[in-house]
């Protein structure tokens, strides 16, 4: 167990949906990444968030977006869904903002099936 | 585009062999490497790393070796086991950036 939990683990929608994904981060953690993982693809990094902040972004859609809160568990809001947004997605934490030079805690990832 | 490729998608080994997975990038700003598992309907869970100041990093079994003037690095598992039959991803940051770069994986599957 990572300590980071993410919700639901699967979701079914359609076409022109909008979703929200969950993520607790580890305690203590003040980090926050989203990834996505299409079929036979690597981990795309999406987004990173540190004490509530946008720190960096990647490949994300301006379909999606993301948040952190005081709470510092993040949501990702894909919106506008199209088949091709079907993949896992994963959260990652870790205590560092910037300087990567630790590892990242992964979510067991949520399953999103876009019909 | 791809900054970290992972070139072989699968491969098979024999229980007790060494079992070689290779990872090669092309931002040499990297410095900082990581290995992660991950089994199905698991998240990836972080195996063993390397700073860009070391060629070599040894924990039990798994021993990764990086070759900076190659920008390859490759992750040695001796004696393979059924257990470590899993996909592997290879990672790279640099140490001013934000982010870690993902390779796509490959599927290691560990014959008994």
């Amino acid at each position: 167990d990572s300590g980071v939990t993410q919700t639901p683990k699967h979701l079914i929608t359609a076409t022109g949906q909008r979703v929200t994904l969950r993520c607790s981060p580890r305690s203590g953690d003040l980090s926050v990444y989203w990834y996505q993982q299409s079929l036979d693809q690597g981990l795309q990094f999406l987004i990173q968030y540190y004490n509530g902040e946008e720190r960096a972004k990647g490949n994300i859609l301006e379909r999606f977006s993301a948040q952190q809160f005081p709470d510092l568990h993040s949501e990702l809001n894909l919106s506008s869904l199209e088949l091709g947004d079907s993949a896992l997605y994963f959260c990652a934490s870790s205590p560092q903002g910037t300087g990567m030079t630790g590892e990242l805690f992964f979510g067991e990832g949520s399953r999103l099936t876009v019909l | 585009d791809q900054q970290v490729k992972q070139n072989s998608p699968s491969l098979s080994v024999q229980e007790g062999r060494i079992s070689i997975l290779n990872c090669d990038y092309t931002n040499s700003m990297f410095d900082y490497f990581l290995w992660y598992k991950k089994y199905p309907a698991e998240g990836p869970t972080f195996l063993i790393s390397i700073s860009s100041i070391k060629d070599k990093n040894e924990d039990g079994r798994f021993t990764v070796f990086l070759n900076k003037s190659a920008k390859h690095l490759s992750l040695h598992i001796v004696p393979s086991q059924p257990g470590d039959s899993a996909v592997y991803f290879c990672a790279a940051s640099a140490n001013t950036g934000n982010q870690f770069y993902f390779g796509t994986g490959t599927s290691l599957t560990v014959i008994p």
